[in-house]
């Protein structure tokens, strides 16, 4: 198996809402991470998991929690969020933190209303 | 300040032609240089990956340069096909930060 997979694929939500973004792999990679992406804009690595434990986190708003139950899975939880967090949410892995190449989920559609 | 800059927003090339898509950098020194496809609304799906002590790596279709002096790759495809379209990104290593960087982008676009 060799794919990245999230869930949802599109997610609406009003700012008052709390939901959960899911990511799962199951390569043995043991460094994950989740990026933010505007239209026509490049990824922006908002969080990095190096054996489950946060390794990274650029100072992104508290209204994002990243969490990582185990190896395999990787969730966002989002709450009070805001019209401009509106986004392509991209989910990675690779074999440990460092490694060149990144495999990417195809990326949760999020919608704030 | 740091920065990576890919030529264009978008190039448009007729099928069969080479396409060559520009990624350039400052005030970095990067121990490599990674090249992604991305497709309108999917996730970055890596294409080649090319050392600091290399020059040039192949990979069917795709040819990637790796310039430290000039700070700069080149990305080229041959033969273009109209499936070949996408957005090309490209992404290098923040040195000793553990922390993957991506360029813009170059939207390619290859007519029939």
């Amino acid at each position: 198996d060799t794919e990245v997979t999230q869930t949802p694929k599109h997610l609406v939500m009003g700012m008052t809402n709390k939901k959960s973004l899911k990511c799962e792999q199951h390569m043995g990679h043991r460094a994950m991470y989740w990026y933010k992406q505007k239209a026509k804009k490049p990824p922006e690595l908002m969080f990095v998991y190096s054996y489950e434990k946060l390794s990274i986190n650029e100072s992104v708003p508290s209204r994002f929690s990243p969490e990582c139950p185990n190896s395999s899975l990787l969730n966002l939880h989002l709450h009070a969020l805001q019209p401009e967090d509106s986004a392509l949410y991209l989910c990675a892995s690779s074999h440990r933190r460092g490694e060149e190449t990144q495999y990417f989920g195809p990326g949760t559609r999020l919608l704030v209303l | 300040s740091q920065k990576i800059e890919q030529n264009s927003e978008a190039l448009n090339i007729q099928e069969g032609k080479t396409a060559t898509l520009t990624c350039n950098y400052t005030n970095y020194s990067p121990a490599y240089l990674q090249w992604y496809r991305q497709d309108p609304g999917r996730g970055p799906v890596f294409l080649l990956l090319i050392r600091e002590n290399e020059k040039e790596k192949r990979k069917e279709r795709l040819k990637v340069t790796f310039d430290t002096t000039l700070k700069q790759s080149l990305f080229h495809i041959t033969a273009s096909q109209p499936a070949d379209s996408a957005t090309y990104l490209c992404a290098l290593d923040e040195t000793g930060g553990f922390k993957t960087i991506f360029g813009a982008g170059t939207r390619l676009f290859v007519k029939a």
